[in-house]
């Protein structure tokens, strides 16, 4: 079962800052947040992970709550090819739970 | 760097058939992974091979399905015979393994679609 809870959709406009927040108030210590996003008929593509600190890549920047209870994926400057449905797993270091629920579809708006 | 590779991309088949996807993963990755997903929803693991063993299969509906990764490089997914719920995108994904067992990030290929008539 899913770990993570997400909205179903969301909608940004071009050019504007995209906030994707997960919920995953059952995560444990040695549980790392993932982001993937599917663009429409593709596999889905990895974007960033974390653990406990602020990450940052040249995709996105993943926010993770001092308690790690939940965290945020921000596309600082969404463009119409970031439509997709983005997924925010939880996964142990080790071992293979990857379970991706059912994401956010995220529709950017010109 | 290539990416996962699989094929085919599209397959029709009636109900009762036989099917076959090939995935090849990304050079060097030891581990590979089946994915299957049903229209709007996540995809779902179905089996795990570290090398040219499996790792976990408990989600493989084994009367029906078979996986195989002979050498540790390519894998191949079979379905026999299919039934109409089994209409779903096939995903293939490789990860390296990392000192003391922890897997890296998963790499998605395309994804077979398959729909069963």
């Amino acid at each position: 079962d899913a770990k993570t809870t997400q909205p179903p959709s969301m909608d940004c406009a071009e050019g504007r800052a995209a906030n994707l927040p997960c919920n995953h108030s059952t995560i444990s210590g040695n549980e790392y947040v993932y982001w993937y996003r599917q663009i429409h008929s593709q596999g889905p593509q990895y974007i960033i992970h974390g653990l406990k600190n602020n990450e940052t890549n040249e995709m996105a920047s993943l926010i993770i709550t001092e308690d790690r209870k939940s965290s945020t994926l921000i596309l600082p400057h969404a463009t119409l090819r970031d439509t997709a449905v983005y997924y925010c797993i939880v996964r142990p270091l080790t071992g293979n739970q990857f379970y991706f629920g059912t994401g956010t579809s995220l529709t950017v708006i010109p | 760097e290539a990416g996962v590779a699989q094929s085919p991309r599209y397959k029709i088949i009636e109900k009762r058939q036989s099917v076959a996807f090939w995935c090849n993963p990304i050079s060097g990755h030891a581990t590979l992974y089946w994915y299957q997903q049903i229209l709007g929803q996540g995809p779902k693991l179905l089996i795990q091979f570290q090398n040219n063993g499996v790792v976990d299969d408990s989600q493989l509906p084994k009367d029906r399905f078979s996986a195989e990764r002979l050498k540790g490089v390519d894998s191949t997914l079979k379905i026999q015979p299919a039934k109409l719920e089994d209409s779903a995108v096939y995903l293939c994904a490789s990860s390296l393994v990392l000192a003391g067992g922890s897997q890296e990030t998963q790499y998605f290929g395309p994804g077979t679609r398959l729909l069963v008539l």
